[in-house]
This record gives structure tokens, sequence and C-alpha cells, in this order.
């Protein structure tokens, strides 16, 4: 099954803790993408990446980091998670226009 | 600022009725502008898309409509119902698809 899949679903952690969300896509998809979620905020766009070894900010990155270092990986890294960004992220993969996002991860920093 | 502005933040609907979104956008160079229909819990999926060359797309029960020179364009949900009941965001990218700009969404009751 084509599908997008994100480790953990739920989060709960600590300022200051560093914390990986993993994002992995079994369509062979060369872009995938991270969003955040907020209420009011609709989805904003963390990062992208276009390729392999290819990443690039999009609209809210501060704070976050990214790598790809193979294609169907594409890892959320917050380095040292504070209680903005408590949120709902989304991974997605897309071929052209057409995304295809994960279930999301609801992380919650105390 | 939000490069794409979406109304109504809720809307409740009786079956059977029309339901309508609004969106608009400043910037001239999307051109690419696509509906995403979320359920609790889960992911956004793309429900239909337009590009500026064409007016109208109906897919179904769904359709959008979009005004070029007006910078706006809406999802129309005809004979709306139960199972419809969402939060829908509209979008805007550029020809190359690697920014996308979501509006703040609508949460759509269908009441039965």
């Amino acid at each position: 099954e084509a599908q997008v899949t994100q480790n953990p679903r739920y989060l709960i952690t600590v300022t200051g803790k560093k914390l990986t969300v993993t994002c992995s896509q079994n369509m062979n998809h060369e872009y995938m993408s991270w969003y955040r979620q907020d209420p009011g905020l609709g989805l904003r766009q963390i990062y992208y990446s276009m390729n392999v070894e290819v990443t690039d900010k999009g609209d809210v990155p501060e704070g976050y980091k990214v790598s790809r270092k193979e294609k169907r990986n594409f890892p959320l890294i917050l380095e040292s998670p504070s209680p903005n960004q408590t949120s709902l992220y989304f991974c997605a993969s897309s071929v052209r226009e057409t995304q295809y996002f994960g279930p999301g991860t609801r992380l919650l920093v105390l | 600022q939000q490069q794409v502005k979406q109304s109504p933040q809720s809307l409740i609907v009786q079956k059977g009725g029309i339901s309508i979104i609004n969106c608009a956008y400043e910037n001239t160079a999307f051109d690419y502008f696509p509906w995403y229909q979320q359920f609790p819990g889960k992911g956004p999926a793309l429900l239909i898309a337009i590009r500026p060359d064409v007016s109208e797309k109906k897919e179904g029960r769904f359709t959008i409509s979009f005004n070029k020179s007006a910078k706006q364009f809406s999802l129309h949900i005809m004979d709306s119902q139960p199972g419809d009941s969402a939060t829908y965001f509209c979008a805007a990218s550029r020809y190359n698809f690697n920014k996308f700009y979501f509006g703040s969404g609508t949460k759509l009751n269908v009441k039965p």
C-alpha cells in the first residue's frame, strides 16, 4: 500500500530535550515536505526537499532541522524544543503537484 | 502575513444543501490551486485542484470556481452529506510545486 508513515504519532517532551520525528514514504517520490498545523493558521510549511541532499526552508523553519540522506526518509529534528513548537506535524511526499500526507504527529512541549 | 485567506472559519449546512468555502490570494505568480479535505485524526487529502487557465472544474459533487481577475477561488459542495463533515483547506503554489501556502481552514458540519 502506497503510504507516508510518521513516528511517533504522539509525543510529550520537555523544553530543551532534542527529539526527532521520522517520516518515510514508499512511493519513490523525490519531493518531501514538513508542515505544522495550528488552529486558525492552517498548515505552514517548515522545510521541503526536492531530492536526496537537497533541502530548503519553507515559511517557518526557525527551530527545526531536516536531513535527506535517503530518498524514502525525511526526518524532522528539533534540537532544543520550546513550548511554541507544540503543534500537529505532517509530513508529505509528492509527485509533481499531488501531495500525499502522513497521519500526523501530535507534539506537546512542556 | 498569510498568502491565502480562507473564509468562513466554520460552516453548518443541512443535508442536501450547498456548502461554499471561499479563498483569496495576492501573489499572481500562483498557478495551482488545490483543495484538501481532512477528517479528524487524519492527514489532509487532495480533493480537487484547478489551474488559472480555466474558470471552473467539477468532479462529482465538488466544484471549484476560479476568478483570476479577482484573485479568488471557491469550493462548492453540492448535495452536501453528513460524510462531507470535515475540515477543508485551500492552498496555492507556483509552477514548480516546491512551496505550498495554505488557508486557515474551514470546519464543515453537515447536519442530517
